[in-house]
């Protein structure tokens, strides 16, 4: 069965660059979700989004932003990069009358230097 | 700010032993509660998501139970193997949730020793 995909898988920034994380839902998925994961602690969820519209909003700082496009992918954008971004980056996805069942794509690790 | 703990915080097992651990999330504003396994390098798999109180959900030899009322669940495994070492995550789902974000516990780390 298709599972979430994301890219890069690894990602090297230095301090001050932007960068972009992509997610691709599990086809027929309506909402994705972005989490952070930080060394040694629980995913924290930073946002998601419903059929393209913003829908929960969690402690994503305000240099990030994201978006869900007409095909249901998400883009992730870090612009201002400090170090303690550095942290694995999982995206979800689910279909929203599912009792918020989300299923976790493989993460994104992003250090930054 | 939601609260779901997690107990305990690891997890030491005999291989064909029985085991159980706790999570623990607010009662009120309840949607749904999900269980995930978590292995090093791989993405969480979702295991159960329970919604209604009472709830007992089965896979295999994993089951877990729901208690809305006093905000509690329990995930069981019987007769243990080294597969099943890795991180269980709970996590809570907030009502008028179905497009919000997982507040998760910080799970308990599951080791079977052969």
């Amino acid at each position: 069965a298709a599972g979430v995909i994301q890219s890069p898988r690894h990602l090297i920034k230095e301090k001050r660059e932007t960068a972009t994380l992509k997610c691709y839902p599990i086809p027929r998925h309506d909402t994705v979700y972005w989490y952070q994961q930080g060394p040694g602690q629980d995913p924290q969820f930073l946002i998601s989004f419903y059929e393209k519209m913003q829908s929960d909003k969690g402690s994503i700082p305000d240099r990030f932003s994201a978006q869900q496009f007409s095909d249901y992918h998400s883009e992730l954008n870090m612009s201002s990069l400090e170090l303690g971004d550095s942290a694995l980056y999982f995206c979800a996805s689910s279909l929203v009358a599912a009792y918020n069942e989300q299923f976790f794509g493989p993460g994104t690790r992003l250090t930054v230097l | 700010i939601l609260n779901v703990e997690q107990s305990p915080q690891s997890l030491h097992v005999q291989e064909g032993d029985s085991t159980n651990f706790t999570c623990s999330f607010p009662s009120s504003n309840f949607y749904a509660l999900h269980w995930y396994r978590w292995e090093t390098a791989k993405s969480p798999e979702a295991l159960f998501v329970m919604t209604l109180n009472g709830d007992e959900k089965k896979k295999g030899r994993i089951s877990a139970t729901l208690n809305t009322k006093e905000g509690y669940s329990y995930l069981y495994i019987k007769g243990s193997q080294p597969e099943d070492s890795a991180t269980y995550l709970c996590a809570f789902s907030k009502a008028g949730g179905g497009a919000d974000g997982l507040t998760f516990g910080k799970g308990t780390h599951l080791i079977i020793q052969p």
